[in-house]
């Protein structure tokens, strides 16, 4: 079964520098978003991408944040001048076409550390 | 806005126990609803899903009944097993344009021999 694939797993960086997070979606998917999750709190969304523009993001993605889909099968989530409060785990999904019958798919995460 | 509540846990059970993991929604008209299961070290998966009023979802011995009544969707399973030791997310996505999901804070499971 197709699968989400996010790298890496793990990424430690210290305050204040940017750092890039990676997705690679399902090949027939249209649908991108991020997700993040704080320790002991709600999976919380941050962004979501179509057609190679923001379509709806929350009060979270600031301008700290951006999103690019710099080829065809890669999807990146950026994030400048990190805080610690940017710890978390952070989630890729992608689902095929718009509508409440099609579930996102997510990958494994990638594990945010700053230090 | 949009919520989901889940009931809190930790939630141990003993293998062939009956599980029930209760989860309530406040959102405007009709929701989709779905549970998603993230086992040890691994992503979020969808379990089941209901996307209208009295839909039942169900999946691996789970199932969830869209109750618009209650604005609830619980989780059950007649007989859990090690394997299913996990933690389990209630989300909704709202009625409407918006694509993204509002997850509950989750509920972990653990199944004992």
């Amino acid at each position: 079964e197709p699968e989400v694939t996010q790298t890496p797993s793990h990424q430690v960086t210290q305050m204040g520098q940017e750092v890039i997070l990676r997705c690679v979606p399902i090949s027939n998917h249209l649908y991108f978003y991020w997700y993040r999750q704080i320790l002991g709190q709600k999976v919380e969304f941050l962004v979501s991408f179509y057609n190679n523009e923001i379509s709806e993001k929350s009060e979270i993605f600031d301008d700290q944040f951006s999103v690019e889909r710099p080829d065809g099968s890669n999807f990146t989530l950026k994030i400048r001048s990190t805080k610690l409060e940017d710890s978390a785990m952070y989630f890729c999904a992608s689902s095929g076409i718009q509508g409440n019958n099609q579930p996102q798919h997510f990958g494994d995460g990638t594990r945010l550390s700053i230090l | 806005g949009n919520s989901v509540t889940q009931m809190e846990g930790p939630v141990t059970l003993s293998e062939e126990a009956f599980l029930t993991i209760n989860c309530t929604y406040t959102a405007t008209g009709y929701p989709s609803l779905f549970w998603y299961v993230q086992y040890p070290g691994e992503g979020l998966q969808l379990l089941l899903k209901a996307t209208k009023a009295d839909d039942k979802g169900s999946n691996k011995g789970f199932e969830a009944t869209y109750r618009k009544e209650t604005t609830s969707f619980h989780l059950e399973k007649g007989s859990v097993q090690m394997s299913d030791s996990a933690v389990y997310f209630c989300a909704l996505k709202a009625q409407g344009g918006s694509e993204k999901l509002v997850f509950g804070k989750g509920t972990k499971l653990t199944v004992n021999p």
